[in-house]
């Protein structure tokens, strides 16, 4: 079955510096998702992605985070300067054109300190 | 008022019984409705997509959606060890296809 991989699966980072975290979408999806879970917390939107721009994007979606396609298979979440509070379960998914159930990945841990 | 409200739980049942998790929500314009399953630090598992009103049956899982009241449900029958996990109620309206989910309902299914 395919399935939709992100790496890496656990990233500490220090407080200030930037992080990339990658994902590789199931190749025939045409819309891309991260998602983040803090720690106890609901599963929370960030930003859809959908013909190479931003289609939707939430509030903790700020200028400190950015996504790319950079060629056809990877889909990347760039957050600039990391706070504590970004310290989180990060999920990238993806889906069909048609249909409506989206795939998930495994998710990458990110610890702030 | 939130969005979505999910009983957290937790909630322990012998195995093979009958598990039901509720949602309700608030948001008329939710169309599309799912129940994933999560383990400890892993990505959310799709278990069911509904999309009327109705029940979807699908092996010893069965969704329900009640949309006049706003109210999903999915039902265990059977329940296995092996079920133990979180299961978190999505939603997402025809034009945001962005997800809201519910908090999750942690189950355990003692042997």
């Amino acid at each position: 079955e395919p399935e939709v991989t992100q790496t890496p699966s656990h990233q500490v980072t220090q407080m200030g510096q930037e992080v990339i975290l990658r994902c590789v979408p199931i190749s025939n999806h045409l819309y891309f998702y991260w998602y983040r879970q803090i720690l106890g917390q609901k599963v929370e939107f960030l930003v859809s992605f959908y013909n190479n721009e931003i289609s939707e994007k939430s509030e903790i979606f700020d200028d400190q985070f950015s996504v790319e396609r950079p060629d056809g298979s990877n889909f990347t979440l760039k957050i600039r300067s990391t706070k504590l509070e970004d310290s989180a379960m990060y999920f990238c998914a993806s889906l069909e054109g048609t249909a409506r159930a989206y795939t998930f990945g495994s998710g990458t841990r990110l610890t702030v300190v | 008022q939130k969005e979505v409200e999910q009983d957290p739980g937790p909630l322990s049942v012998p195995e093979g019984a009958i598990v039901s998790l509720n949602c309700t929500y608030s948001n008329s314009a939710f169309q599309y409705f799912m129940w994933y399953r999560q383990y400890s630090r892993k990505g959310p598992e799709l278990l069911m997509y509904t999309y009327s009103s109705g029940n979807k049956e699908d092996g010893r899982f069965t969704a329900q959606v009640d949309k006049s009241s706003k109210y999903i449900s999915l039902f265990i029958r059977d329940s296995q060890p092996s079920d133990s996990a979180t299961y978190l109620c999505a939603m997402f309206s025809g034009s945001a296809r962005q997800l809201t989910f519910g908090s999750g309902t942690q189950l355990t299914v003692l042997p």
